[in-house]
């Protein structure tokens, strides 16, 4: 079963609009992690955010913000008034101490601001 | 701060051939893992290794193995190439201690193509 999921595949948006990325995990694990990737078409991914499992304050940071709820095992990631740049392949992951801390990472979702 | 570097970034073989991939980590990182990234699987793990020790393998075939060395760097090897083992090879290092929280530093990746 998948641990990560992303139903999103591909989005498109328009410069300016606001977009939300959805992610839902699975686990059984009390202490687990959860991260956001972006991967521009350079390749190689680069790291946004990191959430534990004990906590689920929300944050805003610019443009980014991350919503983490675990009653519903959902781990969102919202870009407001995208840009062109923000185009890219997402990608949310989990790491569970339960399983040696190894990464699941799910399908990704690919970004598309169209200016 | 160096970064992971990947070496070769590009590489063409054909099928039957071998290939070996390497990877150096950020400095102080003892772990590191190998993902295989496909259009249609997304990313695919591959194995991690700790201390020069295997610690965690996903689901491939023998024919995909690695080492690591005692300064951290280390290799994959693919044997009896596939056409289906065209991909974007990540590597990606953390400290690798206990904490699952260990963020994930990516290379660039090395894209092979299989003739």
């Amino acid at each position: 079963a998948q641990k990560v999921t992303q139903a999103q595949t591909e989005i498109s948006v328009v410069e300016k609009e606001d977009v939300t990325l959805d992610c839902v995990y699975e686990t059984r694990d009390t202490t687990y992690y959860l991260f956001w990737y972006k991967q521009p078409p350079s390749g190689e991914l680069v790291f946004l955010i990191r959430r534990n499992s004990f906590d689920e304050q929300n944050e805003i940071s610019g443009r980014y913000s991350w919503n983490f709820q675990k009653s519903t095992s959902s781990f969102n990631f919202t870009i407001t008034a995208s840009q062109v740049v923000d185009s890219a392949v997402y990608f949310c992951a989990l790491s569970e101490a339960g399983t040696g801390n190894q990464f699941y990472f799910g399908t990704g979702t690919s970004l598309t601001v169209i200016p | 701060k160096a970064g992971v570097t990947q070496t070769p970034r590009y590489l063409i073989k054909t099928r039957g051939q071998q290939v070996t991939l390497s990877c150096s980590p950020i400095s102080g990182h003892r772990s590191v893992s190998w993902y295989q990234q496909t259009p249609g699987q997304g990313l695919q793990f591959l194995f991690e290794y700790f201390s020069e020790t295997q610690r965690n393998k996903g689901n491939f075939p023998g024919r995909f193995s690695g080492r690591q060395f005692s300064n951290s760097r280390s290799e994959m090897n693919v044997s009896t190439l596939e056409l289906g083992d065209s991909a974007l090879y990540l590597c990606a290092t953390r400290r690798g201690g206990s904490a699952g929280a260990n963020v994930l530093t990516f290379g660039a990746g090395s894209r092979l193509t299989v003739l």
